[in-house]
């Protein structure tokens, strides 16, 4: 099965503009999370959302932020772009068990340079 | 932000030789996972652990969930070129109220021919 798509892969952007990046998870999953990863930080969670609903946030400011379709598919956003905000932006979809637990699954990134 | 502790950061190897990596955290998991990430894609998705002391074989990659359930190892045996990579760990825990994963800091492996 076709796994998760991420869109665009890389754009430019300078600052104070914003940028949409788009997820489209694993079919019949519905949780999709999104990471930001940079060299200095690592893979750092942003938010998650399950069912059009956001179920969980990391320790971003609020220029950043998402939302899901019915569809599943989920977008981020961010505003006000700062040069700090240059990073690969991962999504990953999950099945989450009964045990609240389930394996990530990522996509390729989308790799955004702010000028 | 949170990262667990991953070591080695880097490791050079010789074809054909063992490798071993862990991730350690004073915090306790319920699932550990391990990734492999190339240059300009995503991690992929190596091995999965839910169960403390559990051992999962993927080919020639071995994962062990420590007992303590705050750390695990991921081991490659026979390593060959293609293994190049970016190795992470994550471990998936209760923090602030709510489950999240925490990724470790990485494992950048090069294995000369």
């Amino acid at each position: 099965k076709a796994g998760v798509t991420q869109t665009p892969r890389y754009l430019i952007k300078t600052r104070g503009q914003q940028v949409t990046l788009s997820c489209s998870p694993i079919s019949g999953h519905r949780s999709v999370s999104w990471y930001q990863q940079t060299p200095g930080q690592g893979l750092q969670f942003l938010f998650e959302y399950f069912s059009e609903t956001q179920r969980n946030k990391g320790n971003f400011p609020g220029r950043f932020s998402g939302r899901q379709f019915s569809n599943s598919r989920s977008e981020m956003n961010v505003s006000t772009l700062e040069l700090g905000d240059s990073a690969l932006y991962l999504c990953a979809s999950t099945v989450w068990t009964g045990e609240n637990t389930g394996e990530l699954f990522f996509g390729e990134g989308s790799r955004l340079t702010v000028l | 932000g949170q990262q667990l502790n991953q070591s080695p950061q880097s490791m050079f190897i010789q074809e054909g030789e063992d490798v071993s990596m862990n991730c350690t955290s004073s915090s306790i998991f319920n699932t550990w996972l391990w990734y492999k990430q190339e240059p300009g894609e995503g991690p992929v998705l190596l091995i999965a652990l839910y169960k403390a002391g559990e051992l999962t074989s993927n080919g020639r990659l071995t994962a062990q969930f420590g007992i303590t359930r705050k750390d695990s190892f991921l081991n490659i045996s026979a390593s060959i070129p293609s293994d190049v990579g970016i190795y992470f760990c994550a471990g998936h825990t209760l923090t602030s109220g709510t489950y999240k994963y925490i990724f470790g800091t990485g494992t950048r492996l090069k294995v000369l021919a």
